[in-house]
């Protein structure tokens, strides 16, 4: 069974924090992504890698950065934290697979309230 | 870009009453469907998938859905829901293109009294 595991459930921090969400996953899928789900918005896209090293930005990446140094992990890094941050955020891993018909894996999200 | 519209926001329902939830999507191409479930204080996981075949589907927990090419559309049901189906539910699409980016829906809350 495919495991993606963050690193925090819930975090609370300040406006200006430099924050870091981590994320890794255990099946060796080329895919990572990082989500924030908020009330009535749905999975809003911020930004994905398809390969070590590489990154693109998804529908709303202003604010944030990723990083993926190896394949199993992927970072996501809210450069000067701001209260609209606030959210829960999900990591997922796919296959890489060209039909674009595999299923993504989820974590269990982090809660990030920035005070 | 494709679009994925859930309808229905929230749902209210009693126990043994029968679900459908509306799936729609914009593209007019190949499409690969999806529908994840988030149970309470849990995560996302696959209910079930469409991208070839029988557009008649069957997932998890007696979940079903139907592809109807001609609506652009994939409707989950359940003929008898459980206290135990309450929980949020998103329909996603990708393109048969070559995408493997799915766009998702806003989402359905479902509450199931028992």
């Amino acid at each position: 069974d495919v495991k993606v595991t963050q690193s925090s459930r819930y975090l609370v921090k300040r406006t200006g924090e430099k924050v870091f969400l981590e994320c890794v996953q255990d099946m060796d899928h080329e895919n990572m992504f990082w989500y924030r789900q908020d009330p009535g918005l749905g999975l809003r896209l911020i930004y994905f890698s398809y390969d070590v090293k590489m990154k693109e930005k998804g529908d709303i990446p202003e604010g944030y950065s990723v990083s993926r140094e190896k394949k199993e992990r992927f970072s996501l890094i809210l450069e000067s934290a701001s209260t609209n941050q606030t959210s829960m955020y999900l990591c997922a891993s796919s296959i890489l697979a060209r039909p674009g018909n595999q299923p993504q894996h989820f974590g269990d999200g982090t809660r990030l309230s920035i005070l | 870009a494709q679009s994925v519209s859930q309808h229905n926001h929230h749902v209210i329902l009693s126990e043994a009453a029968s679900l459908e939830l509306g799936c729609n999507y914009s593209y007019g191409g190949t499409v690969n469907l999806f529908w994840y479930v988030q149970y309470p204080g849990q995560h996302l996981q696959l209910l079930l998938k469409y991208f070839s075949g029988d557009p008649l589907v069957k997932g998890i927990k007696g979940f079903e859905a139907e592809f109807i090419k001609s609506k652009f559309s994939f409707n989950l049901r359940k003929p008898s829901v459980q206290w135990s189906d309450t929980a949020e539910y998103f329909c996603a699409v990708t393109t048969g293109g070559g995408s493997y980016i799915p766009t998702f829906g806003r989402g359905t809350s479902l509450i199931v009294h028992p």
